[in-house]
C-alpha cells in the first residue's frame, strides 16, 4: 500500500475562480490517477497522469478545465478552472500498487 | 464496455446478521475485481481484489467475495456484522488485466446500515 495526502482537505470558493489540489505519495509510483465523486455519488476519473507524459482525460473532462502536472513520480497537482457551482465535488487521487489506494480527498464547495 | 451494477442502493442489517452487497459486472475480457468501502467524510479503503487467483477472496474486517463467471458476480459477505461496519461500499472493475495499473470503473455504491 502506499500513504497518500491531498492539500487542502476541503475549501469554499467563488464562482468563476480556479484551485488546485495537491496529491503527495510516500513512494515512487508510475501511475497516479484523479477522480471525482459528485455528491452522493460514485466515482468518475478524470483522467490518468503518469510521470513523463502528458494527462490522459476521460470523455466529459478537457485539459483546460482541469489541467493536471505530474512533476516527478511522487507528486501531482490537479487544478479546478473557472469553477462553477456543479464543480462542488470531492476530489480524490489514487496511485496503482497492486490495486489503487486513494487520497483522503479534497472537498470542493463552490458558491 | 465495461460496468458494474450494485443490487440496492441501501442495506440495511442487525448487528450480528449476515452482510451480503451484490455486485455484478460487465467486460469483455476476464477482469479485475475490487472492493472498496467509504467511511463518513473519508477516502477509499480497499477492502479486497480479485486479481484471477483463488475465486474466493478474503479480505481486511473480515469480509469475503467470491468471484463467479457464470454469473458474471462478485458479490461482497461477511458473516456478523458490526456496527462499524456501517459505511459506503463500491464495487468496481478494472477494464483490462492490469491489476488495477488501469482506471476503475465504479459501481454506484450501496449504503450499509447497521442497527443494534
Amino acid at each position: 500500500s502506499a500513504v497518500i495526502s491531498q492539500k487542502p482537505s476541503r475549501d469554499i470558493c467563488q464562482r468563476g475562480t480556479s484551485l488546485t489540489i495537491q496529491c503527495q505519495v510516500d513512494s515512487q509510483v508510475t501511475m497516479m490517477f484523479w477522480y471525482r465523486q459528485q455528491p452522493g455519488q460514485s466515482l468518475t476519473l478524470i483522467a490518468t497522469a503518469n510521470q513523463g507524459s502528458e494527462a490522459t482525460y476521460e470523455s466529459g473532462f478537457v485539459i483546460d478545465k482541469f489541467p493536471i502536472s505530474r512533476p516527478n513520480l511522487t507528486f501531482s497537482t490537479l487544478t479546478v478552472s473557472n469553477m462553477s457551482p456543479e464543480d462542488s465535488s470531492i476530489y480524490l487521487c489514487s496511485v496503482a500498487l497492486d490495486g489503487q489506494f486513494f487520497g483522503p480527498g479534497t472537498r470542493l464547495t463552490v458558491l | 464496455a465495461q460496468s458494474v451494477t450494485q443490487l440496492g442502493s441501501h442495506v440495511s442489517v442487525s448487528e450480528g446478521a449476515l452482510v451480503l452487497l451484490r455486485c455484478n459486472y460487465s467486460s469483455s475480457v476476464p477482469p479485475y475485481l475490487f472492493w472498496y468501502v467509504q467511511y463518513p467524510n473519508q477516502g477509499l479503503q480497499l477492502l479486497l481484489k480479485y486479481t484471477s487467483a483463488a475465486t474466493l477472496v478474503k479480505g481486511i474486517n473480515g469480509f469475503e467475495a467470491e468471484f463467479k463467471k457464470s454469473e458474471t458476480s462478485f458479490h461482497l459477505t461477511k458473516p456478523s456484522a458490526h456496527m462499524s461496519d456501517a459505511a459506503e461500499y463500491f464495487c468496481a472493475v478494472s477494464p483490462n488485466r492490469a491489476g488495477g495499473y488501469n482506471k476503475l470503473i465504479f459501481g454506484a455504491g450501496t449504503r450499509l446500515a447497521v442497527h443494534p
